[in-house]
């Protein structure tokens, strides 16, 4: 199992540009979601999708679109990319254990310029 | 809304000693789930510890505890016997067990915690 797998890993854009992040799990678990996590700030929820062919906003959703697009894939689309987006995104999917932990991708850090 | 409070930006241990850091949360679901993740130097957030609203038990795993206070809404993270690789940043989370939640996670602002020789 390879968890939940994030690509890129490292990406740098100009002001204006658009990117794809995706996003993969093989543990079979029905919710997905993206976050941001900013210096001194913690990680905010951007969207997650409860199920396949379901998504919700999350609490900063601006400037983002996102694609369930199997049970596995889980996409986050910059389509205009801002300075204010530089942030590490991670990825997670839900276990189905009883603690229904979260696990989470190795993250992928984003510069805009 | 769910906020999480974590109000120790640092911390430091020494290594065979034992640490305790603070988390206190706030919401009006009577029913939620509180978790401890991990984040070392290299990135990844690393699953610690549960503790459900309604477990009569503080959760254990290994070296860590989750000193739950119900009353006071904390849910400090006890780290007993420190090690060098304990060092990391610790966030706190929480989420409501109402259905059609969707599981969401609330994170704290983290703690970073450096054990010592």
């Amino acid at each position: 199992n390879a968890g939940v797998t994030q690509t890129p890993k490292f990406q740098v854009l100009k002001t204006g540009q658009s990117m794809t992040l995706q996003c993969a799990q093989d543990m079979n678990h029905n919710s997905m979601y993206w976050y941001r996590q900013d210096p001194g700030m913690g990680l905010r929820l951007i969207y997650y999708s409860a199920s396949e062919g379901t998504t919700d906003k999350g609490e900063v959703p601006n400037g983002y679109n996102v694609s369930r697009l199997n049970k596995r894939e889980f996409s986050l689309r910059l389509e205009s990319a801002a300075p204010s987006q530089t942030s590490v995104y991670f990825c997670a999917s839900r276990s189905v254990s009883s603690y229904n932990e979260q696990f989470f991708g190795p993250g992928t850090r984003l510069t805009v310029l | 809304a769910q906020k999480i409070t974590q109000t120790q930006p640092g911390m430091f241990v020494q290594e065979k000693e034992a640490v305790t850091l603070d988390c206190t949360y706030d919401t009006s679901d009577p029913s939620y789930g509180l978790f401890w993740y991990k984040q070392p130097s290299s990135g990844e957030m690393i699953f610690l510890i549960y503790q459900g609203s309604y477990d009569q038990q503080n959760a254990t795993e290994g070296r860590y505890s989750l000193n739950f206070q119900k009353a006071r809404k904390s849910a400090n993270l006890v780290i007993s016997a420190s090690q060098l690789g304990d060092s990391a940043m610790y966030f706190c989370a929480m989420r409501s067990l109402n259905t059609g939640t969707a599981s969401k996670l609330t994170f704290g602002t983290g703690t970073r915690l450096q054990v010592t020789l």
